[in-house]
């Protein structure tokens, strides 16, 4: 069975401070590879996502993820991180082997306060 | 653009009553999933559909049942409400993924019920 592990339960940062938040899961096959961030109260709003190609990938709010897959790491990264990026980032995989069935796998998030 | 829309946005039910939760996907998406997340948790995946059939189930309770209706808008029933069905319920659509693979699921605001 496929699982996700995010490393970090909460991260507190200042503002300007560079970002890096690990997510490793386990899966034999091919997987996608997402990013979402739930902001207080609210619903959850793709980042960034890996299917093929360049692995590293470039998403919304200036944030990117580079997918390992010798390490099955698909790492979050922010240079400068902002008050406004205080948030829970989850990542999350779906196998992309024919025949199954897409809904997603989730990490247990992290959390990232950021201090103005 | 049109987004995944969910109804109610909050409910308040009490113990051993019954709950409905509707989804509506974006036009011209045929799979919807269901999700909860509890206060504090990841999104665990409960159900999904595709063309009005069930396509892969996860940890939902026996007590809940969903379908998906020939407009392809989805509900879930959720009977005997426990304390611990407390959560945030999101909805998420996305073109099936066997006729277009590495398709995302898109999600909609969430409903969140409490139970007392």
């Amino acid at each position: 069975a496929q699982s996700v592990s995010q490393h970090n339960h909460h991260v507190i940062l200042s503002e300007a401070a560079s970002l890096e938040l690990g997510c490793n899961y386990s899966y034999g096959g091919t997987v996608n590879l997402f990013w979402y961030v739930q902001y207080p109260g609210q619903h959850l709003q793709l980042l960034l996502k890996y299917f093929s190609g360049d692995p590293l990938v470039k998403g919304i709010k200036g944030f990117e993820a580079e997918f390992i897959k010798s390490k099955f790491s698909f790492n979050l990264r922010k240079p400068s991180v902002q008050w406004s990026d205080t948030a829970e980032y989850f990542c999350a995989v779906n196998e992309a082997d024919g025949g199954s069935q897409g809904n997603l796998i989730f990490g247990k998030g992290t959390k990232l306060s950021v201090k103005p | 653009a049109a987004g995944v829309i969910q109804s109610p946005r909050h409910l308040i039910k009490e113990k051993r009553e019954t709950a409905t939760l509707k989804c509506y996907p974006i036009p011209r998406h045929d799979t919807v999933y269901w999700y909860q997340q509890g206060p504090g948790q990841d999104p665990q995946f409960l159900i999904s559909f595709y063309e009005k059939m069930q396509s892969d189930k996860g940890s939902i309770p026996d007590r809940f049942s969903a379908q998906q209706f020939s407009d392809y808008h989805s509900e879930l029933n959720m009977s005997s409400l426990e304390l611990g069905d407390s959560a945030l319920y999101f909805c998420a659509s996305s073109l099936d993924r066997r006729m277009a693979m590495n398709t995302e699921a898109f999600f909609g605001q969430g409903t969140r019920l409490t139970v007392v």
